[in-house]
């Protein structure tokens, strides 16, 4: 079946803009996971839906950062007043939901603040 | 604090033979792991995974064993094929004490696979 989608593939933006970023997850996976990437870096936990809900939003950095899943299927992860900082590979996961299920990652959205 | 790291940044082997990419982590209190693979500009791929109550499993041609009493993970890949070729990420949860399932995650090992 499908994996996880992520649109767009890349995005380029100029610093302080608005941004987008859309996360399918595989059909019936109930938990949904954003993480950011840097370059040479592991993934970095930002955060998890299960459901409608953030049941942790532990990792997002500040109050620019916003990640939205209303019907407990795509979620977008939202970035106000982008800095150069938030340049970086942002990843999104889906699970089954249970416990210790398996993560599967979408390919990725490449952002570059200008 | 909590922290999951990698021994060497790169790793280079012949075809064939077999790797061996090790892991470190910090919080005892972590009791799930797993390992990742990831090719340049794609997102990570599961290889495999541990729970704490295990000290091995075995995938096709990959092995991976934890020792809880260092606070040690290693993957083992036989054979090694050029397909091999990747950055592997270690990533440790803590379901048990945290009832989140957010992964952390070192910073890779890369894999170079000679012809």
């Amino acid at each position: 079946g499908a994996g996880v989608s992520q649109t767009p593939s890349n995005k380029v933006t100029e610093k302080g803009k608005y941004v987008e970023l859309r996360c399918d997850p595989i059909s019936g996976h109930t938990a949904l996971y954003w993480y950011r990437q840097s370059l040479g870096q592991g993934p970095e936990f930002l955060i998890y839906f299960q459901g409608t809900g953030a049941a942790d939003d532990s990792g997002l950095p500040n109050d620019r950062f916003f990640a939205v899943r209303p019907e407990g299927s795509v979620s977008t992860l939202k970035i106000q007043r982008t800095e150069r900082g938030d340049s970086a590979v942002y990843l999104c996961a889906s699970s089954s939901g249970g416990v210790q299920e398996t993560q599967y990652f979408g390919p990725g959205t490449r952002l570059l603040v200008l | 604090g909590e922290s999951v790291g990698l021994h060497l940044p790169t790793l280079s082997v012949q075809e064939g033979d077999n790797s061996i990419i090790n892991c470190a982590y910090s919080n005892s209190a972590s009791d799930y792991f797993i390992w990742y693979k990831q090719e340049s500009g794609k997102g990570p791929q599961f290889i495999i995974d541990i729970r704490s109550n295990m000290d091995k499993r075995q995938g096709q041609r990959v092995t991976v064993l934890l020792n809880k009493t260092v606070k040690h993970l290693s993957l083992q890949i036989a054979a090694t094929q050029p397909g091999d070729s990747a950055v592997y990420f270690c990533a440790e949860n803590m379901w048990g004490s945290s009832n989140t399932g957010k992964l952390i995650f070192g910073q890779g090992t890369t894999l170079q696979v000679k012809p």
